[in-house]
């Protein structure tokens, strides 16, 4: 079975830090680009960023709102997403979710269609 | 960055009607479209890819269609089941941005 499995959100302080990590399994995760997704409480879907596969050199992209404060990483032998956020502003409060992106080998057929349940991330003083 | 202006952004619609949602980018692409399902407290679930294509496993009375700047995601004949949010996404370049979703409830 297709799997991903987001841990590590939890409560911090604004100006704090926190890794997020999604763990893959049931399918070649070393092929796939693989997305961030958020969802603030009420509010729509958020593209946070992406991670490109190795034969892509890992090139990572990011939104604005993310960009020079939020990391993402994969570790594709323990099939693994990583999302480190730091400088966490009350704006960054969400439910943050990993999704299999995208294989550049096989075409759109799989594109985002596989999502975790998502971890929440509360920033708050 | 593209936007993409999705409407109505809510709804009420009685089962069995035809539904149809827009969704309108602020510039060409192509048909690297999705279309979301979101119910509360839920994973988002895709529907379409590629602006036409059916998710495998979800229901026939679901369409989508478009290409360029204009797309449209159509439910044939409202059921039950399709009360929700929905978002269209696109992926013609980065950042990847999403609708701001239409919420589908029961009239």
């Amino acid at each position: 079975e297709v799997q991903l499995v987001e841990s590590g959100g939890g409560l911090v302080q604004p100006g704090g830090s926190l890794r997020l990590s999604c763990a893959a399994s049931g399918f070649t995760f070393s092929d796939h680009y693989m997305d961030w997704v958020r969802q603030a409480p009420g509010k729509g879907l958020e593209w946070v960023g992406r991670s490109k596969n190795r034969a892509n050199s890992y090139t990572t992209e990011y939104a604005a709102s993310v960009k020079g404060r939020f990391t993402i990483s994969r570790d594709d032998s323990k099939n693994s997403l990583y999302l480190q956020m730091n400088s966490l502003k009350t704006e960054d409060t969400a439910v943050y979710y990993c999704a299999r992106a995208y294989d550049p080998t096989t075409g759109y057929s799989y594109y985002m269609d596989v999502w975790g349940k998502g971890t929440t991330v509360t920033v708050s003083s | 960055d593209i936007q993409m202006t999705q409407s109505p952004s809510a709804m009420s619609a009685s089962v069995g009607d035809r539904v149809t949602i827009t969704c309108r980018a602020s510039q060409g692409i192509s048909n690297y479209l999705v279309w979301f399902q979101q119910k509360p407290g839920k994973v988002p679930k895709r529907l379409i890819y590629a602006s036409s294509s059916l998710q495998s496993g979800v229901p026939s009375r679901f369409s989508g269609s478009g290409s360029g700047t204009e797309f449209t995601l159509t439910i044939s004949s409202l059921q039950p089941e399709d009360f929700a949010t929905y978002y269209c996404l696109q992926h013609n370049s980065y950042p990847l941005t999403f609708g701001g979703g239409t919420k589908v409830e029961i009239k």
